[in-house]
C-alpha cells in the first residue's frame, strides 16, 4: 500500500521561508499524480491553498507557492505570518480514482 | 460562490446504517466530480470516496469498500454517502468537496463544512 509522507511539524520565525514536502513510499512524486496542498486550522475546514503541483487557488496569496524538488512535491511559504500556523495537507491522485493524503503537518510560526 | 453545505451526521450505534448528504450550490454541479474525505477525532484527512460528474463511476478507498456508497442527484444538487455496517473506527467528521474537473482525475477546490458521525453504542 502507497504512503504518503510529510513531515509531522515543522517550525518557521515570522517573515522567514519554509518548504513543506510530500513524498511517496516507493518512487517519485511527479505531476502525473496532480499533488494539491489544503490548509486547515483547528476546528475548521480545510481550504485548498495549490492544485495541480504549483496553481494557487483562488484567493491564496503569492507567497504560497507549489513546485516539486526533487522526488518530492513541495509548498512553500515564504514571509510566514503568524496566521499561517496550522495543519497543511498534501494529497496525491494515485490512478484508477483513488488519493492518498499525507499526515498532515503542523506548522509553528515562532 | 461555491458553497457546500453537509447534513445528516450524528450518533449511531455498530452495525447501523447513516446517510449523509451534501447540497451544491454556486456552480453546475453536473460538470464536476465529487468527493468525500473524512477526519476521525484528532487524525489527518482521509479519502473515502469520489464519483465522477455524470455518476457513472464511483471510487472507494479499501476501508470502506463493499459498506460505503456515493451517489449524486444532479436534479437536487445534492451529494450523498451512504455507509453501512458502520464501525467505531468510521467515527469522523465527514466534509465534501468539489474536484475542478468532470473526472476525478485532478484536485479539490472548495470544501464544505463537514457534519460529524459518531458511532457508538
Amino acid at each position: 500500500q502507497t504512503v504518503v509522507t510529510q513531515e509531522p511539524s515543522f517550525s518557521v520565525s515570522p517573515g522567514g521561508t519554509v518548504t513543506l514536502t510530500c513524498s511517496l513510499s516507493s518512487g517519485s512524486v511527479s505531476t502525473s499524480y496532480y499533488p494539491s496542498w489544503h490548509q486547515q486550522t483547528p476546528g475548521q475546514a480545510p481550504r485548498t491553498l495549490i492544485y495541480n503541483t504549483n496553481t494557487r487557488s483562488s484567493g491564496v496569496p503569492d507567497r504560497f507557492s507549489g513546485s516539486i524538488l526533487g522526488n518530492k512535491a513541495a509548498l512553500t511559504i515564504t514571509g510566514a505570518q503568524a496566521d499561517d500556523e496550522c495543519d497543511y495537507y498534501c494529497v496525491l491522485y494515485m490512478g484508477r480514482g483513488i488519493w492518498v493524503f499525507g499526515g498532515g503537518t503542523k506548522l509553528t510560526v515562532l | 460562490e461555491v458553497q457546500l453545505l453537509e447534513s445528516g451526521g450524528g450518533l449511531v450505534q455498530p452495525g447501523g446504517s447513516l446517510r449523509v448528504s451534501c447540497a451544491a450550490s454556486g456552480f453546475t454541479f453536473s460538470s464536476y466530480a465529487m468527493t468525500w474525505v473524512r477526519q476521525a477525532p484528532g487524525k489527518g484527512l482521509e479519502w473515502v470516496s469520489a464519483i465522477t460528474g455524470s455518476g457513472d463511476n464511483t471510487y472507494y478507498a479499501a476501508s470502506v469498500r463493499g459498506r460505503f456508497t456515493v451517489s449524486r442527484d444532479s436534479s437536487k444538487n445534492t451529494l450523498y454517502l451512504q455507509m453501512n455496517n458502520l464501525r467505531a473506527e468510521d467515527t469522523a467528521v465527514y466534509y465534501c468537496a468539489k474536484v475542478r474537473n468532470v473526472v476525478v482525475v485532478d484536485a479539490i477546490d472548495y470544501w464544505g463544512q463537514g457534519t460529524l458521525v459518531t458511532v457508538s453504542s
